[in-house]
């Protein structure tokens, strides 16, 4: 099972957005509507920031937003904050596999 | 509320098999929907799941380390035991548990573990 694609880098001034981007196949993130989102900051556990594509655990901002088309989701940080700066990793259900994570994303508040 | 914790050696050496266990809190492994599984983190890269343990005893593994992985757990004493064999220093990695539903909605502090001679 191969790692879900994610562009290596991100960033956005505060107050902007930002995308990032999360693409695998028909067998993870096309087949299922199970795309995650952890953030982790450094030398700190993930946090799990949306899950099922788009819902939200309690406590987290609605400034985080999730999406999904085709074999591709999105997570949308709007009114960036310094402390959103972060690594961003997406994750999608597999099928018997369970579970396949993304390379992961660097988000830079300039 | 939910709290995991990953114990176990900081040090093993090649070829040698890693036992790692993560003790729980807050919630029960015998509860309908319940999972906890592992994940692990080599030193500045992605994270890697490893496996995972449904309530049920249903257990699943990433197929490019299955033949060396094995998951049990222990509902008594709230404990997830992960074992891996032969182990390599490609190994050195950040190991984490988490609960499962329908995410991995909570994680423990990650336990670093070096292969090294």
């Amino acid at each position: 099972q191969s790692a879900l694609t994610q562009p290596p880098s991100a960033s956005g001034s505060p107050g902007q957005s930002v995308t990032i981007s999360c693409t695998g196949t028909s067998s993870d993130v096309g087949g299922y509507n199970y795309v995650s989102w952890y953030q982790q900051h450094p030398g700190k556990a993930p946090k799990l920031m949306i899950y099922e594509v788009s819902k939200r655990p309690s406590g987290v901002p609605d400034r985080f937003s999730g999406s999904k088309s085709g074999n591709t989701a999105s997570l949308t940080v709007s009114g960036l904050q310094a402390e959103d700066e972060a690594d961003y990793y997406c994750s999608s259900y597999a099928g018997s596999t369970i579970e396949v994570f993304g390379g992961g994303t660097k988000l830079t508040v300039l | 509320q939910i709290t995991l914790k990953e114990s176990g050696p900081t040090l093993v050496k090649p070829t040698q098999t890693l036992t790692l266990t993560c003790t729980f809190s807050g919630f029960s492994l015998s509860t309908s929907g319940v999972g906890v599984g592992w994940i692990r983190q080599p030193p500045g890269k992605a994270l890697e799941w490893l496996a995972l343990i449904y309530w049920d005893d249903d257990k699943r593994y990433s197929p490019s380390l299955k033949s060396r992985l094995t998951i049990t757990k222990d509902t008594s004493k709230n404990q997830v035991v992960l074992t891996m064999t032969n182990m390599d220093p490609v190994d050195t990695a950040t190991y984490y548990c988490a609960h499962r539903i329908a995410a991995f909605d909570y994680w423990g502090q990650g336990t670093l573990v070096t292969v090294s001679s």
